[in-house]
């Protein structure tokens, strides 16, 4: 079965640092996704990774740990408009998702 | 370049009767997924289909099922509705098959059962 977890929500204030993590059990492994989504609207692609280590991008960077079973988001530099839904999703040949971990990003 | 577009974008059915929902990817993508959305369980995988294919399945009863056309366009039909499948439903486009592949999701459609 799979099981990936995520906090359910998470509260930082504009300029700040956010980590969001994902542990994860599954029967198969290929990468793992972030994906963001606001309310109302798709979910849209921020990073893959693949291999063990950190991957930035921007104000993004994603890391992934391929013996504990773990991933995290890191938001730097918190702008309002990053109040979102963080997603991570494992690929076992197909994509199984986290619930979802809502940031809220106060002024 | 146009993104995944998806129709109806909201529909209301009542309990028993049977819905078709529509997908069109992007241009030159050859891959569709899709996915339903609910607060309760989040984000949950359909299908995905390739070269009009169906080449992965989730989790879901066998009143969900899909097609693909050539032209990549897909279309989702759950038959005998129940208000359980009430949702958003996600379809999601790629270059090629497989999920290592960025996946570009529509807008969804937002299916009310009562």
């Amino acid at each position: 079965g799979q099981n990936i977890d995520q906090p359910t929500e998470m509260t930082a204030t504009e300029g700040a640092i956010v980590q969001i993590n994902c542990t994860y059990q599954t029967s198969g492994f290929n990468g793992l996704f972030w994906y963001q989504q606001h309310a109302g609207e798709a979910p849209t692609f921020l990073s893959y990774n693949v291999l063990d280590g950190l991957e930035e991008k921007g104000r993004f960077s994603s890391f992934l740990s391929r013996s504990k079973g773990y991933s995290y988001l890191l938001l730097k530099e918190l702008q309002m408009k990053d109040s979102a839904s963080y997603l991570c999703a494992v690929n076992d040949y197909k994509l199984s998702f986290g619930a979802g971990t809502t940031v809220t990003v106060r002024a | 370049k146009a993104g995944v577009t998806q129709t109806p974008r909201y529909l209301i059915k009542t309990r028993g009767q049977q819905v078709t929902l529509s997908c069109s990817p992007i241009s030159g993508h050859r891959s569709v997924s899709w996915y339903q959305q609910t607060p309760g369980q989040g984000l949950q995988f359909l299908f995905e289909y390739f070269s009009e294919t169906q080449r992965n399945k989730g989790n879901f009863p066998g009143r969900f099922s899909g097609r693909q056309f050539s032209n990549s366009r897909s279309e989702m039909n759950v038959s005998t509705l129940e208000l359980g499948d009430s949702a958003l439903y996600l379809c999601a486009s790629s270059l090629e098959a497989g999920s290592s592949y960025e996946q570009y999701f529509g807008p969804g459609t937002r299916l009310t059962v009562t």
